[in-house]
């Protein structure tokens, strides 16, 4: 069975306190992972798309890697408006009547708290 | 800018009632999908649909339905609420890759 595990379930940081989310995956047929930020009360936000081992993204202070079963989101020096949970998804592949599609599946995220 | 917009922000609905959440898409998209998304299981995929008047079933169908008339518009159907329906829902859009979210619906059933 696919699975998408997160960890840790929820962190604390500092204000500079830098650290890394843990997004590890045991899936058939991937066809890529994504980072998504989700405020409360509102939908995900995506952040980055990773499509083979080795790859990087950066945006302001997040990068985003990953390897064959995991990938990382590290935070440097993170800030309070950084403050939100951050999910992964890996999209997987299938067939069906319609031909080749493919669905997402979730982790289920990791809050993030920045105090000042 | 992607732009996914849901009929209603929230919605308190009364247990046998039936419910139309509705998502529009302005982009063209092809791929749109209906989550629930609920304190500790995470987000959960109802249906999507791949193409006008296209669905398959996600991981959990029951108790929903959906429909796709037209390219930019998706409909969850509720055919008769229940209290265990109470949760955020979430409609999603995408070309390939990522998946853009609208800003959801928090349904009550009471």
């Amino acid at each position: 069975e696919d699975q998408v595990t997160q960890s840790p379930e929820a962190l604390r940081l500092q204000e500079g306190e830098s650290s890394s989310l843990n997004c590890s995956y045991t899936v058939s047929g991937l066809r890529g992972l994504f980072w998504y930020r989700q405020d409360p009360g509102k939908g995900p936000e995506f952040l980055f798309t990773l499509y083979s081992a080795g790859e990087e993204k950066e945006k302001e202070r997040l990068k985003a890697t990953l390897t064959k079963k995991e990938s990382f989101l590290h935070i440097t020096a993170p800030k309070p408006e950084d403050s939100a949970t951050y999910l992964c998804a890996v999209r997987i592949s299938y067939f069906n009547s319609g031909g080749s599609n493919y669905k997402l599946t979730f982790g289920k995220g990791t809050l993030l708290t920045v105090n000042p | 800018d992607v732009k996914v917009t849901q009929s209603s922000r929230y919605l308190v609905k009364r247990t046998g009632e039936k419910v139309f959440l509705e998502c529009v898409q302005d982009m063209d998209h092809e791929n749109m999908f209906w989550y629930r998304q609920d304190p500790g299981l995470g987000l959960r995929l109802i249906y999507f649909s791949y193409d006008v008047k296209m669905k398959e079933k996600g991981d959990i169908p029951e108790g929903y339905s959906v429909s796709r008339e037209k390219k930019e518009r998706f409909s969850l159907i509720l055919e008769s609420a229940s209290t265990n329906q109470t949760s955020m829902y979430l409609c999603a859009s995408s070309p390939t890759g990522p998946q853009y979210f609208g800003p959801g619906t928090r349904l009550t059933v009471t």
